[in-house]
């Protein structure tokens, strides 16, 4: 079954602590994201890769790290340096070169709750 | 600065009524605009991209750059139709990037 799979769905994390979240994907997708989902602010971009070994800051980078050594995987570190960390992440891929720039493929997403 | 409004948090319909989600942009280039859902307990999906001009469930969405618009209408709302509704612009560097809106909850009553 393609898709992009998100582990784990719920994850519970005490305060200073560094927590990774995975996204793995197998649709062969050259470029990955991570997005931040909050109750009324929409989603926000945190990183992005486009080619394995590179990835870029988005909007909201502060607080987190990434890392893309595989083609099929896209981890995700919080860190205890981001202030407000409790959120819905959600990760996306796309195929390049696509026709369509726009057309991302999403995972179900993992909340993660600070306690 | 690239950003995109949707004013609404919450749209309540009747079955059978018309829907429009408003969506307003901000960019200085040629954006390339798309509409994303989100049905309870199914992930994020592409529902429409302005550049095909099509219709998807009945849906359909005009960009209109001088009032910078990419409104998504629907003459006769379904029940199925209620869901997370999300506007998203790309601008014009080949990244994949793109920046959402807030979101629209749409609720159709029977």
């Amino acid at each position: 079954d393609g898709g992009i799979t998100q582990s784990p769905k719920y994850l519970f994390r005490k305060e200073g602590q560094n927590v990774t979240l995975s996204c793995e994907q197998n649709l062969n997708h050259d470029a990955m994201y991570w997005y931040r989902q909050d109750p009324g602010q929409g989603l926000r971009l945190i990183y992005y890769s486009q080619i394995v070994n590179d990835f870029q800051k988005g909007d909201i980078a502060e607080g987190y790290s990434v890392s893309r050594e595989k083609k099929e995987s896209f981890p995700l570190t919080v860190t205890s340096a981001q202030k407000n960390p409790t959120a819905f992440y959600l990760c996306a891929s796309r195929g390049l070169p696509s026709p369509w720039v726009g057309e991302l493929f999403f995972g179900e997403g993992s909340r993660l709750t600070v306690l | 600065a690239q950003r995109v409004t949707q004013p609404e948090k919450l749209l309540s319909v009747f079955k059978g009524a018309p829907v429009e989600l408003k969506c307003n942009y901000s960019y200085s280039g040629s954006p390339e605009l798309f509409w994303y859902v989100q049905y309870s307990r199914q992930r994020l999906q592409l529902l429409l991209r302005h550049i095909s001009r099509e219709s998807i469930k009945g849906f359909t969405a005009d960009l209109n750059k001088g009032e910078t618009s990419f409104h998504l209408k629907k003459p006769f709302a379904q029940e199925e139709d209620s869901a997370m509704y999300y506007c998203a612009l790309s601008g014009s560097s080949n990244t994949g990037k793109l920046i959402f809106g807030q979101g629209t909850t749409l609720q159709v009553k029977p």
